[in-house]
């Protein structure tokens, strides 16, 4: 069954640093891969969707890479603020449906001042 | 002008019990899922309907009764509660939902949290 990882349940950075978080897949060759940001309390919020034939994207202060090769997403944010600490979760679309999403199990970020 | 509406947001109440959950999308969605996410973060999704019609049934305990009076509705009927129920319960709405490869990403309601005693 097709997996999801998220390397590291938590990341402390100093602000104004860049933060990289790593989502890894296994087990199939997903069409797209998306990143969510979710606040204590709150519901996730969609962040970025990358496609399969693309390599990067960028949004704002915000990038990320998806690897087909290596089965990895790399989410990074530059010029980190406090403002960015937030749990951030990378989700896949279902092998068998594209409607059943498939969550990791999320990196919580904090960026200190 | 939210988005993604629950009701209740909190929900406390006694083992055995039969409890539901509403969740209203204005947002013009064909699709609309319910998910559970655990007390270690992990967001599971139950189930998943696409103009009135269920289209992911998860594993979940038959206790478990999703009801889409319309579209823009999908509630979430429990019955018999149970200690391991309590969670935060998550509805969500997209806007193309079945068999694309387009990009489906979803809007998240606030959550529920339901913590059986």
């Amino acid at each position: 069954s097709q997996k999801i990882e998220q390397n590291s349940e938590a990341l402390n950075i100093q602000e104004g640093k860049t933060a990289t978080l790593t989502c890894n897949y296994t087990n199939y060759s997903p069409a797209y891969l998306q990143w969510y940001r979710q606040d204590p309390g709150r519901g996730p919020v969609f962040l970025l969707l990358i496609r399969e034939n693309e390599k990067e994207k960028r949004k704002e202060r915000l990038k990320v890479t998806f690897d087909t090769t290596l089965k990895q997403s790399l989410f990074h944010i530059t010029a980190s603020q406090p403002a960015d600490s937030a749990t951030y979760l990378c989700a896949l679309p279902g092998y068998s449906s594209a409607s059943k999403i498939i969550f990791g199990s999320g990196t919580r970020l904090s960026i200190r001042p | 002008d939210t988005a993604v509406s629950q009701t209740p947001k909190y929900l406390v109440t006694q083992m055995g019990n039969d409890k539901s959950i509403k969740c209203e999308q204005n947002l013009g969605h064909d699709t609309m899922y319910w998910y559970k996410q655990d007390s270690k973060k992990f967001l599971k999704i139950m189930f998943s309907y696409n103009n009135k019609e269920l289209i992911i049934n998860e594993t979940v305990p038959n206790r478990f009764s999703p009801k889409s009076p319309d579209k823009a509705h999908l509630n979430l009927h429990i019955n018999s509660l149970e200690l391991g129920d309590s969670a935060v319960y998550f509805c969500a709405s997209s806007q193309e939902g079945w068999g694309t490869s387009g990009g489906v990403y979803q809007f998240f309601g606030p959550g529920t949290r339901l913590t059986v005693l």
